[in-house]
């Protein structure tokens, strides 16, 4: 199993572009989460989705969409990047939700200018 | 408001010198208390749950338990090789589907 896995692995933006940070799972985990990580605020729950065709907001999710079409797959889209936005975003899986362990991809570094 | 306070935010260890990382959490009905392990650049990798009070959970030269308050992540003799960002993460208290994470304990370990 590859696990979860995160494209791109680095990015650079220009303030205003859009762009979709790819992350996909091939343990057949149900529950799927975006979260944002930056110096001193630990990590930070953006989108999250309990199974294909169900999302729901995290505690930062302005500026950021996802969609889950598939049990696979959970792309995030930025709309109109902003320098806030820079920061290391983690994609992560587990079974059956929050209770369960989570599993995570390498992160997506991403600078907006 | 779910609450993880983890300390201390960085710690230096000689090799082979024992101490321990605290978290300390505010969350009403327990349902888990994770441990994870995070390696510059990397994502955070999984090392331990805990679900009770007096629980304990060994892997190698690590060992987490946890009370009604607080856990701790006990390092014996550690070596370079253990050196890395140590959270600790409570899911959320209510019914939203949401893990609050503790900022980290960054690890340095000393040859």
């Amino acid at each position: 199993n590859a696990g979860v896995t995160q494209t791109p692995k680095f990015q650079v933006l220009k303030t205003g572009q859009s762009m979709t940070l790819q992350c996909a799972q091939d343990m057949n985990h149900e529950y799927m989460s975006w979260y944002r990580q930056d110096p001193g605020m630990g990590l930070r729950l953006i989108h999250y989705s309990v199974g294909a065709g169900i999302t729901d907001q995290g505690e930062v999710p302005n500026g950021y969409n996802v969609s889950r079409s598939t049990t696979e797959d959970f792309p995030l889209r930025l709309l109109s990047a902003a320098p806030s936005q820079t920061s290391v975003y983690f994609c992560a899986s587990s079974k059956q939700g929050i209770t369960d362990t989570q599993y995570f991809g390498p992160g997506t570094r991403l600078t907006v200018l | 408001e779910d609450q993880v306070t983890q300390s201390p935010e960085a710690l230096r260890l000689q090799e082979g010198e024992s101490s321990s990382l605290n978290c300390s959490y505010t969350v009403s009905g327990l349902r888990g208390l994770f441990w994870y392990r995070q390696d510059p650049g990397k994502g955070p990798e999984f090392l331990f749950t805990l679900y009770s009070a007096g629980e304990e959970k060994e892997k190698e030269r690590l060992k987490a338990t946890l009370t009604k308050k607080e856990s701790f992540l006990h390092i014996t003799a550690p070596k370079p090789e253990d050196s890395a960002t140590y959270l600790c993460a409570v899911p959320n208290s209510g019914g939203y589907q949401k893990v609050t994470f503790g900022t980290g304990t960054k690890l340095q370990v000393i040859p």
